[in-house]
């Protein structure tokens, strides 16, 4: 099955910097890579996708690119808030057969900005 | 903005009790899953389930669990005899398509003791 592997585990940055946090997965099918947020206590919330047909995308201070070649994905977050402080995850799809949705998700980033 | 919605937020149990947590996905949604996260660890896929039958289940998806929408809003996971280990969050989502965003409930906090 689909490995997910995400780094680093901890990540801390001062407001205002740039943070990045990379996936690599092991199933070349994989065709949809949404990264999710979460807030202690809350539910995980999605912030941004992309899928397999496009190498970057942007939301205003958000950004995902994808290497298909090389099996890794990665979450950019710009101008950081300490309001962006949360645990965020990667999880991969892969569209083969019966796989009706399943998400497989790395372990999780814990993001801290500080003010 | 519509939200699934899980009860209870915390259950407490004692091993060897049957628990059935509860779900309502978003209204227009066609696909419904069920994941977990024990304590400090990544979320873990448990079962899908689409036309009113299971999709894909997972290997911690045994016979002690079981899905169920029993009418046209609620979906259910039941675990039939808890153990210690099932002690953790279970998230309900739900998904219009497939690919698609699926949008995750608060979660139920399970500890059995």
């Amino acid at each position: 099955g689909e490995n997910v592997e995400q780094h680093p585990s901890t990540l801390s940055v001062q407001e205002g910097d740039s943070a990045v946090i990379k996936c690599t997965y092991s199933d070349s099918a994989s065709n949809y890579f949404p990264w999710y947020k979460q807030e202690l206590g809350k539910r995980p919330q999605l912030i941004i996708d992309i899928r397999s047909n496009v190498g970057e995308k942007k939301d205003q201070r958000i950004a995902v690119t994808l290497n298909k070649t090389a099996k890794h994905f990665s979450l950019h977050i710009t101008e950081t808030q300490p309001e962006d402080s949360a645990v965020y995850f990667c999880a991969t799809h892969n569209g083969r057969g019966s796989t009706l949705g399943r998400l497989y998700f790395g372990r999780g980033t814990q993001l801290t900005v500080w003010p | 903005e519509p939200e699934v919605t899980q009860t209870p937020s915390h259950q407490v149990t004692q091993m060897g009790q049957e628990v059935i947590l509860r779900c309502v996905p978003i209204s227009n949604h066609l696909y419904f899953y069920w994941y977990r996260q024990i304590l400090g660890q990544k979320v873990e896929f448990l079962v899908s389930f689409y036309n009113n039958e299971i999709s894909e289940k997972s290997e911690i998806f045994d016979d002690q669990f079981s899905v169920e929408r029993p009418d046209g809003s609620n979906f259910t996971l039941k675990i039939r005899s808890t153990k210690l280990e099932d002690s953790a969050m279970y998230f309900c989502a739900s998904s219009i398509g497939q690919p698609g965003t699926q949008y995750f409930g608060p979660g139920t906090r399970l500890l059995v003791l």
